[in-house]
């Protein structure tokens, strides 16, 4: 079993939907929860961090961690065009490097 | 704060060749970490500096990837007798002591032929 499971998708939505991205993860040290947005042939842009269970909001998006499922999740509410991009989760434990899911490529639709 | 830069962005070479890649993180960060990046894949850890200790490497890291950060600053990551399974994204992040999320650079993109 992999360290972070993540659905590959993709994902095709049609603009205003809201998008629900997961991830699980099996290692109870992990303690900061990241997610990046990615878009073709560039660097990860990081788009929310947390490091307790709970929600987190930031604008449009809704960050989510349930640390007793080992469960996390980005909502994206009033998806667009320009939303369209691969998103990864990365969890960081006590030793600093990232752990990412394999990324979800997401096609928002006009 | 100027992001983190890396050069080059891309990168052709033939199998065989040594290649080196540059990281500049943000100034005031003390923590540089190299990343690759295979197609369809999330980024994987090479390895990790604080300041200029490289404190961690991934066994991805074969005796010919070499990585160096003299001073504290800027980063390099030097490929030697490239091999077509090298072929990656190439990328770097920065991040404070004190915590706190990485930030990466565009990547650099390398293609070994």
């Amino acid at each position: 079993q992999k360290e972070v499971e993540q659905d590959p998708g993709p994902l095709s939505v049609p603009e205003g939907a809201i998008v629900s991205l997961n991830c699980t993860y099996s290692n109870s040290a992990f303690q900061y929860f990241m997610w990046y947005r990615q878009y073709s042939r560039k660097g990860p842009e990081l788009l929310m961090y947390t490091y307790s269970s709970g929600n987190k909001e930031d604008g449009r998006f809704t960050a989510q961690v349930d640390k007793s499922s080992k469960y996390i999740s980005l909502f994206i509410r009033d998806s667009q065009p320009s939303d369209s991009a691969t998103y990864l989760c990365a969890l960081e434990g006590s030793n600093y490097k990232l752990t990412f899911g394999k990324g979800t490529l997401l096609t928002v639709n006009p | 704060d100027t992001g983190v830069s890396q050069d080059p962005r891309h990168k052709i070479t033939k199998r065989g060749q040594n290649v080196t890649f540059r990281c500049d993180p943000i100034s005031e960060h003390n923590r540089l970490y190299w990343y690759r990046q295979t197609l369809g894949q999330g980024p994987e850890f090479l390895t990790y500096f604080q300041n200029e200790a490289q404190l961690e490497k991934s066994r991805l890291l074969s005796d010919r990837f070499s990585a160096e950060r003299p001073k504290g600053s800027f980063s390099t990551l030097e490929i030697q007798r490239t091999e077509q399974g090298d072929s990656a994204m190439y990328l770097c992040a920065s991040s404070r002591l004190a915590g706190g999320p990485g930030y990466f650079g565009p990547g650099t993109r390398l293609t070994v032929l």
